[in-house]
């Protein structure tokens, strides 16, 4: 079945730090693929999606491209704030729309 | 910005009580979803909806039930809450599409069983 994996956690960085938080994925079919981002006590809110190949997707800063030969979806920023401190979810979604999450990556970035 | 809610937010209730949790939407969406989250943070589909009087069980088994006779309306129910039902509820909602759709999540709801 479908699958998604991401780096374990906590990722812990210093402000203005490089980021990169590591997502692989095993599916058939075409997915979208998806970065959602937790703030603590919160629900999940939507960082960006890519729906097709070599699509990058882009918002507040964080990066992601879609790599179909390597099964991967990295997600990236050039300089992390304190305020990036969340728990960050890599996702595909299926043909019904269902969507198949990791298991979560913790950032904390320290001042 | 999405609109989606959840009551309440934060629930600390006895074993054997029953309890229903709310999750209402405004954008008119047809696919509705609840996910239970543990506390290592992994997401788990436990119901969805594809439309008014649809309910499929999940990935993951859970006593909860659910109904859907409003298309904004999704509401959770236990009948009778157990301290394993400890967890945070997140409920969802997308358009009728396909692999392209975006779900959009409440803020959740904390639920303590004693």
């Amino acid at each position: 079945g479908n699958s998604v994996t991401q780096m374990e956690g906590p990722v812990t960085l210093s402000e203005e730090a490089f980021l990169t938080i590591n997502c692989t994925y095993t599916a058939t079919g075409y997915p979208s693929l998806f970065w959602y981002v937790q703030y603590p006590g919160e629900g999940l809110q939507l960082l960006l999606k890519a729906t097709k190949a070599d699509d990058k997707g882009s918002n507040k800063g964080f990066e992601a491209t879609y790599r179909k030969e390597t099964t991967s979806f990295h997600l990236e920023k050039g300089s992390v704030q304190v305020s990036d401190s969340a728990v960050y979810f890599c996702a595909l979604s299926e043909y019904t729309g269902k969507l198949i999450f990791g298991q979560g990556t913790t950032l904390q970035v320290k001042p | 910005e999405a609109d989606i809610y959840q009551t309440p937010r934060y629930l600390v209730i006895g074993t054997g009580k029953k309890i229903t949790l709310e999750c209402s939407q405004t954008m008119g969406h047809d696919k509705m979803y609840w996910y239970q989250q543990d506390p290592g943070m992994e997401l788990h589909l436990i119901h969805y909806s594809y439309g008014v009087n649809s309910t499929e069980k999940g990935d993951l088994s859970s006593e909860s039930t659910v109904s859907r006779i409003r298309t904004e309306h999704f509401p959770l129910t236990l009948e009778s809450a157990r301290p394993s039902h400890t967890s945070q509820y997140l409920c969802a909602s997308g358009l009728a599409g396909g692999v392209t759709d975006t779900q959009y999540f409440g803020p959740g709801t904390r639920l303590t069983v004693l």
